[in-house]
């Protein structure tokens, strides 16, 4: 079945840069999302990568994946205490459905 | 972009009573819908797949019958946790698929309390 791990916390200051990293076992995900959760709300989409690419660019974030390793990151440049929040990497899998697995969660805490 | 609306956000409830959320897709029609719940602290868990027209597919080690899904229209899935128990107490998130594109939407949560 699947497996998504992430580590549990990562606290940076601000301005510097912040990399959360997640595993998977399983490789059959088209694409491999970033999503944010802050304290009480929903899932807020921040990123995705198609799987056939390595990487991926959108403003200060930076999507690595590495096929061989079955391993994803994101990067966020020049971290802000208002990314501060709980941050999942999820995948697609079930074959025709759109069911999405997340992994474990990684807290951010932004240090002024 | 897409919205998906879940309604009530908080809820308290006493143990034994029945709880029913909303989740509405408000700009798009959702041929299929998730449930997802969350323990404090922990990862989002799958607990069923809802199709408009057609049986919610439960998990494994999800109560069907405890966990009531209708997906009656294109617009509209309810997730009815029946005779709550303070076990229960969760936050639900309902996620929305659109027919076109297939990306998938959130709603903003239901946080379930039962005393």
């Amino acid at each position: 079945g699947e497996d998504v791990e992430q580590s549990l916390f990562l606290s940076v200051r601000e301005g510097d840069s912040s990399v959360i990293n997640c595993t998977y076992t399983d490789s059959s995900s088209t694409y491999l999302y970033w999503y944010k959760q802050e304290p009480g709300a929903g899932l807020q989409l921040l990123t995705y990568i198609f799987s056939n690419m390595d990487m991926k660019q959108d403003q200060r974030l930076t999507v690595l994946l590495n096929k061989k390793d079955k391993h994803l990151s994101l990067r966020i440049a020049d971290t802000q205490t208002g990314d501060s929040a709980i941050y999942f990497c999820a995948g697609v899998y079930g074959g025709a459905t759109n069911k999405l697995i997340f992994g474990t969660g990684t807290l951010l805490a932004v240090q002024p | 972009g897409a919205v998906v609306s879940q309604h009530p956000s908080r809820v308290i409830c006493k143990s034994g009573t029945s709880v029913k959320i909303e989740c509405r897709s408000l700009d798009f029609q959702a041929t299929t819908m998730f449930w997802y719940r969350q323990f404090p602290k922990q990862s989002l868990m799958l607990m069923a797949t809802s199709n408009e027209g057609s049986k919610a597919t439960y998990e494994q080690g999800v109560e069907k019958d405890k966990f009531l899904i209708n997906h009656a229209s294109l617009t509209l899935s309810t997730l009815t946790v029946t005779s709550a128990h303070p076990e229960d107490s969760s936050f639900y998130i309902c996620s929305a698929s659109g027919a076109t594109t297939g990306e998938l939407f959130f709603g903003e949560g239901s946080r379930l309390t039962v005393l």
